[in-house]
């Protein structure tokens, strides 16, 4: 079975805080994707990778920033977190050679900023 | 013209019957339109897919009819069931190798027994 883990599920943090979320995946993908979800505003992407090192922005980076060291692992960043940055985050992956275009999501980190 | 409107933002639909969601695009590069299916608590999960060069393709209850002169395209649930609550997001894929999609809005669909 394929699989991506998030490792926070949920997340309280204070305005100003650094905060990390953790994506692993375990399928040996190139490519690998931050989405921040909203009511009403859907799936938006914030970082997407396609490489180890590499990293481009979506439509939504102001305030993010991601890290990819390894083929396996990529992090999200809130260098100072603010309310408005109180959303579910959905991680995703995907293969280059697969064709398709199929997204595997994990199970998303609800992250709320007081 | 990275956009895809869908809709409806929410759907209440009677057991057994038929649920309909619409998307619209404007950028005719896209190459690939999926539908994703999300349950509460879960990552959105590849339900059903369609490229441009099909006007429908059925897996089971689940149909997408696609115009491309209308640069729309949208999602059938025939004999709907409450198992299919859910949201629904249609996509659209912008080409290249890094399979980036484009997603709607979704669409809340509560299917009442």
């Amino acid at each position: 079975d394929v699989k991506v883990t998030q490792s926070s599920r949920y997340l309280v943090k204070r305005t100003g805080e650094k905060v990390f979320l953790e994506c692993v995946q375990d399928m040996d993908h190139e490519n690998m994707f931050w989405y921040r979800q909203d009511p009403g505003l859907g799936l938006r992407l914030i970082y997407f990778s396609y490489d180890v090192k590499m990293k481009e922005k979506g439509d939504i980076p102001e305030g993010y920033s991601v890290s990819r060291e390894k083929k396996e692992r990529f992090s999200l960043i809130l260098e100072s977190a603010s309310t408005n940055q109180t959303s579910m985050y959905l991680c995703a992956s995907s293969g280059s050679k697969q064709g398709g275009g199929e997204l595997f999501f994990g199970e998303g980190s609800r992250l709320t900023v007081l | 013209q990275q956009q895809v409107k869908q809709s409806p933002q929410s759907l209440i639909v009677q057991k057994g019957g038929i649920s309909i969601i619409n998307c619209a695009y404007e950028n005719t590069a896209f190459d690939y339109f999926p539908w994703y299916q999300q349950f509460p608590g879960k990552g959105p999960a590849l339900l059903i897919a369609i490229r441009p060069d099909v006007s429908e393709k059925k897996e089971g209850r689940f149909t997408i009819s696609f115009n491309k002169s209308a640069k729309q395209f949208s999602l059938h649930i025939m004999d709907s069931q409450p198992g299919d609550s859910a949201t629904y997001f249609c996509a659209a894929r912008g080409g290249g190798a890094t399979n980036k999609l484009i997603f709607g809005t979704g669409t809340l669909l509560a299917v009442q027994p």
